[in-house]
C-alpha cells in the first residue's frame, strides 16, 4: 500500500499568514493527488485535484504543487473560514489512501 | 445543485448486517464512479470501496473485503453498501462520494472524490 505521510499534524497561524501543508508519498503516484478540507462537523470538500487543479468555486488563495513524491498545499493568506482539517489523498493505485490530516487553527 | 444523501445507518449489534444507501440528484449519475469513505470517531478518512460507472468493476480496502459489497442502480441514481459481519471497529461515519465526471468510464485521472454526502453514522455495539 502507498503511505501518505502528512505534516504537520497541527498548525497554528494568524489571519493573513501563508500556510503550507506537506504530503509525502512512499512511492511514485504520478500526479494522482487531491486535497480536501473538512470543517468541524462537516463532510470533506474537494479543494484541489491532479496536484494543482483548483476545484470550481474554491478560492484562489488555495494552491497545490509537487516536487517528486512530495506534494504541497498552500494557503496564501489564511482566513478565519479556513479553520479545518486538511487531507491529502492518492488515487494512483489501490487501495487509495489518505494522509493522516493537518488541523489548521487560528 | 448536486446532492448526495445517505441513509440506512444506525445502532447495530456486532455480527449483524446493514445496508447503506446513497441517493443522488443534480448530476448524470451514470457518468460517475462511486465510492464509500468512512471516518471513525476522532480519526482520519479511510477509503473503503469503489464501483465503476457501469457497476461491472468493484474494489475494496483489505479491512472490509469479503464483508462489504458495493452495488449501484443507475436507473435510481443510487449506490449501496451491504455490510455483513459488523465489528466494533466498523463504527464510523460513512460517506458516499463521487469520482470526477467520466462518461463511458475508465478515467484514472478522475478518481478523486468530487462530491460528498453529509455522511451517516454506523455504531456497532452490543
Amino acid at each position: 500500500d502507498i503511505q501518505m505521510t502528512q505534516s504537520p499534524s497541527t498548525l497554528s497561524a494568524s489571519v493573513g499568514d501563508r500556510v503550507t501543508i506537506t504530503c509525502r508519498a512512499s512511492q511514485s503516484i504520478r500526479s494522482s493527488l487531491a486535497w480536501y478540507q473538512q470543517r468541524p462537523g462537516n463532510a470533506p470538500k474537494l479543494l484541489i485535484y491532479q496536484v494543482s487543479s483548483l476545484e470550481s468555486g474554491v478560492p484562489s488563495r488555495f494552491s497545490g504543487s509537487e516536487s517528486g513524491t512530495e506534494f504541497t498545499l498552500t494557503i496564501s493568506s489564511l482566513q478565519p473560514d479556513d479553520v479545518a482539517t486538511y487531507y491529502c489523498h492518492q488515487y494512483n493505485s489501490y487501495p487509495w489512501t489518505f494522509g493522516q490530516g493537518t488541523k489548521v487553527e487560528i | 445543485e448536486v446532492q448526495l444523501v445517505e441513509s440506512g445507518g444506525g445502532l447495530v449489534q456486532p455480527g449483524r448486517s446493514l445496508r447503506l444507501s446513497c441517493t443522488t440528484s443534480g448530476l448524470s449519475f451514470s457518468n460517475y464512479e462511486m465510492n464509500w469513505v468512512r471516518q471513525a470517531p476522532g480519526k482520519g478518512l479511510e477509503w473503503i470501496s469503489n464501483i465503476s460507472t457501469s457497476g461491472s468493476r468493484t474494489q475494496y480496502a483489505d479491512s472490509v473485503k469479503g464483508r462489504f459489497t458495493i452495488s449501484r442502480d443507475n436507473a435510481k441514481n443510487s449506490v449501496f453498501l451491504q455490510i455483513s459481519g459488523l465489528r466494533v471497529d466498523d463504527t464510523a461515519f460513512y460517506y458516499c462520494a463521487t469520482g470526477g465526471s467520466c462518461p463511458g468510464g475508465g478515467c484514472p485521472d478522475a478518481a478523486y472524490f468530487q462530491y460528498w454526502g453529509q455522511g451517516i453514522p454506523v455504531i456497532v455495539s452490543s
